[in-house]
């Protein structure tokens, strides 16, 4: 079974800093996606950037980039110049290509604070 | 667009009562999903809808019911809830052909609360 794992329950960052939230996973497979979403207190689930395992280009999305390292099954996510609106709960998730449904696996959520 | 909608927005219910939550999305998209979220914990899959038939359960109680009346609705039927049933309920929904197919979409999610 896959596992995703985010080792990081909290991280706080300065505003306009740049923050790395880290998320590894573990799977045999080798045709899949890889997401980041953000749930601030307003409680929605939100698409941050989303990465094809067989592209080896890093997925950037504005002030959003990941590293993705897939012989590590890591895939970071960097935020730079972060703002106040940053602030939230980061899922970083795993869905297998063609799964059944579709299904994603879900880190535990990285809390981040974002300081004035 | 890329917009999900849940109603209602919070919902407290007794263990007696017989309550809905409703899910609609308008961007054609044939798989939709339900989750349960507790706080600070990442969403756990209930149930999966594909092309309008039920495809996955993940053994969830008999006490919620989803239905699926057409490709842009989806509904869970609540009945005889429990306390520890109170959570962040949220839908997705996937498209299923052409770009994007491999992104959920999420709603804004109903709180429940189960008195």
């Amino acid at each position: 079974a896959q596992t995703v794992t985010q080792s990081q329950p909290e991280m706080s960052v300065q505003e306009a800093e740049t923050v790395t939230l880290s998320c590894t996973y573990d799977t045999s497979e080798s045709d899949y996606y890889l997401f980041w979403y953000k749930q601030p207190p307003s409680r929605q689930m939100i698409l941050v950037i989303r990465q094809e395992a067989y592209k080896q280009q890093n997925a950037t999305e504005n002030r959003f980039s990941v590293n993705f390292q897939k012989a590590a099954k890591s895939f970071s996510l960097k935020i730079s110049d972060s703002q106040l609106g940053d602030a939230a709960m980061y899922f970083c998730a795993y869905r297998r290509n063609n799964n059944a449904g579709n299904m994603l696996t879900f880190g535990g959520g990285t809390r981040l604070m974002v300081k004035p | 667009d890329t917009e999900v909608t849940q109603t209602p927005k919070h919902l407290v219910m007794g263990m007696t009562n017989k309550k809905s939550l409703k899910c609609e999305q308008h961007m054609g998209h044939r798989a939709m999903y339900w989750y349960k979220q507790k706080a600070k914990k990442p969403p756990e899959l209930m149930f999966v809808y594909s092309y309008e038939k039920l495809s996955i359960n993940e053994s969830v109680p008999s006490r919620f019911s989803p239905e699926c009346p057409n490709s842009s609705l989806l509904n869970l039927h609540l009945h005889a809830l429990q306390p520890e049933d109170s959570a962040l309920y949220l839908c997705a929904s996937r498209g299923t052909s052409g770009g994007g197919t491999d992104t959920q979409y999420f709603g804004p999610g109903t709180r429940l609360t189960v008195l």
